[in-house]
C-alpha cells in the first residue's frame, strides 16, 4: 500500500532563517506531488507541483521554492522565513494530474514563523 | 483561482442529526470530489462523484450533483461526533488540475 511521510511534523523558525520541509511517498513510481499552504480556518493553496523528476511548476509567486531530486521525494524551501510563511504545510500526492484522480495527502506540517 | 465554494461556513449540529453541506463551482467539471479534513491532519478523500452522475452513496455518505446549477451536495445520516471535521469540494482549475474550496467546518455535538 502506499504511504505519505512529512517531516517535521511542528516547525517554529525565526523570521530570516531558511526552511526545508520534507516529503516522502512510498509504494508507487512516478507519483505527481504537490505542496499547498492552509492558513488558519481556510482553504488549500496550491503552491507547487511535480509531474516528474526536475519538473516543477509554481501556482503562486512567492518566497518559497520547491524540488524533486528523486522520483518519490519533495522538497519546500525558503531561503529566508517571512512571518505571511506560517501555516499548515501539506504534501499530496496522485496518479494522475488532472482532476479524474483523487489525491493522498500527508499528516501535514505546522510552521510557525516567529 | 477559487472554483468551488461551499456554504454553509460552519454548521453545528446534535448527534443522531442529519448534516447537509453544499457546493458551488463556477466552470465545467468531468468530475467533482469531497475530502474531509480533522483538525489538524491532512486530507482524506471521501467520493468522487462523475458529471454523468447525480447521486452517489457511500456509506452513511450521499453526494448529489446538479450540473446545471453548477452545484453539489454532501450530506451526512445519523451523524456522529466522529464527524466533526471539514469538508472541502474540489473541483478542475484552469489548467485542469484539482483545486479545493474553503470547506465547511461541521461539529456534532454528542
Amino acid at each position: 500500500s502506499q504511504t505519505i511521510h512529512q517531516w517535521p511534523a511542528t516547525l517554529v523558525q525565526p523570521v530570516g532563517s531558511p526552511l526545508s520541509l520534507e516529503c516522502t511517498v512510498e509504494g508507487t513510481s512516478n507519483p505527481n506531488l504537490y505542496w499547498y499552504r492552509q492558513a488558519a480556518g481556510r482553504g488549500l493553496q496550491l503552491l507547487f507541483y511535480s509531474v516528474g523528476i526536475g519538473q516543477i511548476s509554481s501556482e503562486v509567486p512567492q518566497n518559497l521554492s520547491a524540488s524533486r531530486p528523486q522520483d518519490r521525494q519533495f522538497i519546500l524551501s525558503s531561503k529566508k522565513l517571512l512571518l505571511s510563511d506560517s501555516g499548515f504545510y501539506l504534501c499530496a500526492w496522485s496518479k494522475g494530474h488532472t482532476s479524474s484522480y483523487e489525491q493522498y495527502f500527508g499528516p501535514g506540517t505546522r510552521l510557525t514563523v516567529t | 483561482s477559487q472554483q468551488g465554494e461551499e456554504d454553509p461556513q460552519a454548521l453545528s449540529i446534535q448527534e443522531g442529526e442529519n448534516a447537509t453541506m453544499n457546493c458551488s463551482y463556477k466552470t465545467s467539471i468531468n468530475n467533482l470530489q469531497w475530502y474531509r479534513q480533522n483538525s489538524g491532519r491532512g486530507l482524506v478523500h471521501l467520493i468522487l462523484i462523475r458529471s454523468n452522475e447525480r447521486e452517489k452513496h457511500s456509506g452513511r455518505l450521499r453526494v448529489t450533483l446538479d450540473t446545471s446549477k453548477k452545484s453539489s451536495s454532501l450530506l451526512i445520516t445519523a451523524s456522529r461526533a466522529a464527524d466533526t471535521a471539514s469538508y472541502f469540494c474540489a473541483t478542475r482549475g484552469s489548467q485542469g488540475n484539482l483545486i479545493f474550496g474553503k470547506g465547511t467546518k461541521l461539529s456534532v455535538k454528542p
